[in-house]
C-alpha cells in the first residue's frame, strides 16, 4: 500500500539548531517526493521536491531509497521556519495524485 | 506563482441541503485539479482527481453521488456536496497542477459546517 509516514506531530527546537523532520514513505514504484508547507493562516505550498535536487529557505532533503526515506534537514532553524510540514508521495504514471503524510508541527523557540 | 482561489471560504448549511465550493485557477489553465478534504489536525485526504472535460476519478471510499465534481473549464472545477449531514463538515481545499512541470498550486481551502 501506498503510505507516507511523518512519525512526529510536533518538533520544538531553539532558534539556530538543527532541524531534521523524518519522513518514511511505502510505494512499490518509484515515487516523487516532496516537502509541503503551510504557514499560519496560509495555504499549502511547495517547499521543494526531490528531483529538483535544490535547498530552498535553506532546507535540504535527500531521498533515500534503501531506508525509504526523505527528511527534511535544515543547519540552523529560525522562528520564521514554525509552520506545519507534510511529506508528500506522488507515485509513477504521472497522475499528479498526492498522498499526504500526517504532518509535522515545527515550532521554533527564540 | 500560480494562485488558485476557492468561493467561498466559509460555508454554512443545514443537513439535507446542497452546497458548491468553487475552485479557480487565477492565471494559469489547469488540465488537473484535485479535491481534498482535511479533518482538524489531521492530514490531507485526496477525494478525487478532476480532469477538464471529463469525469472526476474518485478515490476509493468516495461517494461520487454524494461529491459532485464538474470541472467544465481550464480554470474552473466544482464540488458540490449534495444532502449534507454535519459528518461532511470538514475542511475542503482544491488544486491545480499547471504545465509543464506540473507543479501543485493550492487553494486556501474552504470551511464547511453542516447544522
Amino acid at each position: 500500500a501506498q503510505r507516507v509516514t511523518q512519525p512526529e506531530k510536533l518538533l520544538s527546537v531553539f532558534k539556530g539548531a538543527p532541524v531534521e523532520l523524518k519522513c518514511n514513505y511505502s510505494y512499490s514504484g518509484s515515487p516523487e517526493l516532496f516537502w509541503y508547507v503551510q504557514y499560519s493562516r496560509q495555504r499549502l505550498q511547495l517547499l521543494l521536491r526531490h528531483i529538483s535536487r535544490e535547498s530552498i529557505k535553506g532546507f535540504t532533503a535527500d531521498l533515500n531509497k534503501g531506508e525509504t526515506s526523505f527528511h527534511l534537514k535544515k543547519p540552523f532553524a529560525q522562528e520564521e521556519d514554525s509552520a506545519m510540514y507534510y511529506c508528500a508521495l506522488s507515485g509513477s504514471g504521472n497522475t499528479g495524485k498526492l498522498i499526504f503524510g500526517q504532518g509535522t508541527t515545527l515550532q521554533v523557540k527564540p | 506563482g500560480a494562485v488558485v482561489s476557492q468561493h467561498p471560504s466559509r460555508v454554512i448549511c443545514k443537513s439535507g441541503t446542497s452546497v458548491k465550493i468553487e475552485c479557480r485557477s487565477l492565471d494559469f489553465q489547469a488540465t488537473t485539479m484535485f479535491w481534498y478534504r482535511q479533518f482538524p489536525k489531521k492530514s490531507l485526504m485526496l477525494m478525487a482527481t478532476s480532469n477538464e472535460g471529463s469525469k472526476a476519478t474518485y478515490e476509493q471510499g468516495v461517494e461520487k453521488d454524494k461529491f459532485l465534481i464538474n470541472h467544465a473549464s481550464l480554470t474552473l472545477s466544482t464540488l458540490t456536496v449534495t444532502s449534507a449531514h454535519p459528518e461532511d463538515s470538514s475542511f475542503y481545499i482544491c488544486s491545480g497542477r499547471e504545465p509543464p512541470r506540473d507543479e501543485q498550486y493550492f487553494g486556501p481551502g474552504t470551511r464547511l459546517t453542516v447544522t
